[in-house]
């Protein structure tokens, strides 16, 4: 049973615009979250995180935004650009565990 | 910035073969980790460690194993290598010694092939 879902396995946006990538999670006791950049063959780099007290968290062109209440998050890319083109991973934690990963969208951004 | 090495990157061996994944971090991180990592799937904890001489398992059950005789070093081993084992691998640290607020620093990943 997946506890932190990314049901959108690709993404495709233009470049300038802006990326939406969405994730849920079921288990109300996770109180962090994160996003991880993948390229291939390469391992995921940190790019954002948001704590459960907040509902959003800005780092230059990267906002995280959380919905407690339906227990979903998104991150979102403005403006896109090719260099984003790359595997991001949500990844949800609490004091009971490890991290659990979702299975990643895939986002393309075209020139 | 993270300084964190897996070798080999790339790994091809025939079935049957013993192989050890390295894997060490020069930030002094007592937490490492081994994922698991298939295209298009989640990443799966198979292995952890909280400090020297202490190893966990994750919530993938793995037939490989680990030691942390140094707090650098992580490495992974497979005593007989299957094809079932062919995956990406991925060594990670932390700082932390609890998950509140946890960052992972991860290494460049293990690509094993196993024919």
């Amino acid at each position: 049973d997946q506890q932190v879902k990314q049901n959108s396995p690709s993404l495709s946006v233009q470049e300038g615009r802006i990326s939406i990538l969405n994730c849920d999670y079921t288990n109300s006791m996770f109180d962090y979250f994160l996003w991880y950049k993948k390229y291939p063959a390469e391992g995921p780099t940190f790019l954002i995180s948001i704590s459960s007290i907040k509902d959003k968290n800005e780092d230059g062109r990267f906002t995280v935004f959380l919905n407690k209440s339906a227990k979903h998050l998104s991150l979102h890319i403005v403006p896109s650009q090719p260099g984003d083109s790359a595997v991001y991973f949500c990844a949800a934690g609490g004091s009971q565990g490890n991290l659990i990963f979702g299975k990643g969208t895939k986002l393309s951004v075209k020139p | 910035e993270a300084d964190i090495y897996q070798t080999p990157r790339y790994l091809v061996i025939g079935t049957g073969k013993k192989i050890t994944l390295e894997c060490s971090q020069t930030m002094g991180h007592d937490k490492m980790y081994w994922y698991q990592q298939d295209p298009g799937m989640e990443l799966h904890l198979i292995h952890y460690s909280y400090g020297v001489n202490s190893t966990e398992k994750g919530d993938l059950s793995s037939e490989s194993t680990v030691s942390r005789i140094r707090t650098e070093h992580f490495p992974l081993t497979l005593e007989s290598a299957r094809p079932s084992h062919t995956s990406q691998y991925l060594c990670a640290s932390s700082q932390g010694l609890t998950t509140l607020n946890e960052k992972l620093f991860f290494g460049s990943g293990t690509q094993l092939s196993v024919l």
